[in-house]
């Protein structure tokens, strides 16, 4: 069974920093790229990076560029997203996501972790 | 950017009524080397996931009933729920992934 499962969320304040996880089971991780995506309380989906299959080109929204570093081992079948500078608005469930090989949409989700940025 | 329109913000339909949302990009998600639209529509429950319902605009995946269908072409999408049942109140969201992602804002369907 493919599965994602986040971790790594919890409550920072401004400022600081936090590094997100997902493992990744029942697929060859390597063949597909992979995603996160956020929920802000009461707002949408909101797509934040993306990362290619071999980790060779990684990819940005312009709301986090500069301050979060997406990154893959496949040898552990992990992905991460290493948060820094973190702001209110960062607050939000982060899901990890599986692209569609050769299409992109979100075919897989985790269930998300939940990252508070608050003092 | 590419901005994403969803039309209406939230709808109220009877049970075994049709639902119909719309969506709007501002950018083209038709892909003329494969002639497919890169435009996918995703159910999202409170305390779940985000659930992939519908990919290239109109093939619907894997284990998704056969009342939620998805039309459009280039720039103006539509989801359609045709008969509408207690389980389908939900967010719904369409996606945009022609060379970067792109969300609509989501439509809340609820039982009138």
């Amino acid at each position: 069974e493919v599965q994602l499962l986040e971790s790594g969320g919890g409550l920072v304040q401004p400022g600081g920093s936090l590094r997100v996880s997902c493992a990744a089971s029942g697929f060859t991780f390597s063949y597909y790229a992979m995603s996160w995506v956020r929920q802000s309380p009461g707002k949408g989906l909101e797509w934040v990076s993306a990362i290619s299959g071999s980790g060779d080109r990684t990819y940005y929204a312009d709301s986090v560029k500069g301050r979060f570093t997406i990154a893959r081992d496949n040898s552990k079948n992990t992905l991460l997203l290493q948060m820094n500078s973190l702001r209110a608005e960062d607050t939000a469930v982060y899901f990890c996501v599986r692209e569609a090989r050769g299409y992109s949409y979100a075919e897989v989700w985790g269930q998300g972790t939940t990252v508070t940025v608050s003092s | 950017d590419i901005v994403m329109t969803q039309s209406p913000d939230s709808l109220a339909v009877s049970l075994g009524e049709r639902a119909t949302i719309n969506c709007k990009s501002s950018q083209s998600a038709f892909n003329s080397g494969n002639n497919k639209n890169y435009l996918a529509w995703y159910q999202h429950k409170p305390g779940q996931p985000p659930k992939l319902l519908i990919h290239s605009a109109s093939t619907r995946e894997f284990g998704v009933p056969g009342r939620f269908s998805g039309s459009g072409s280039g720039t103006d999408f539509t989801l359609t729920i045709s008969s509408l049942q207690a389980e389908d109140v939900a967010l719904y969201y369409c996606q945009h992934y022609l060379d970067s992602w792109a969300f609509g804002q989501g439509t809340k369907v609820e039982i009138k």
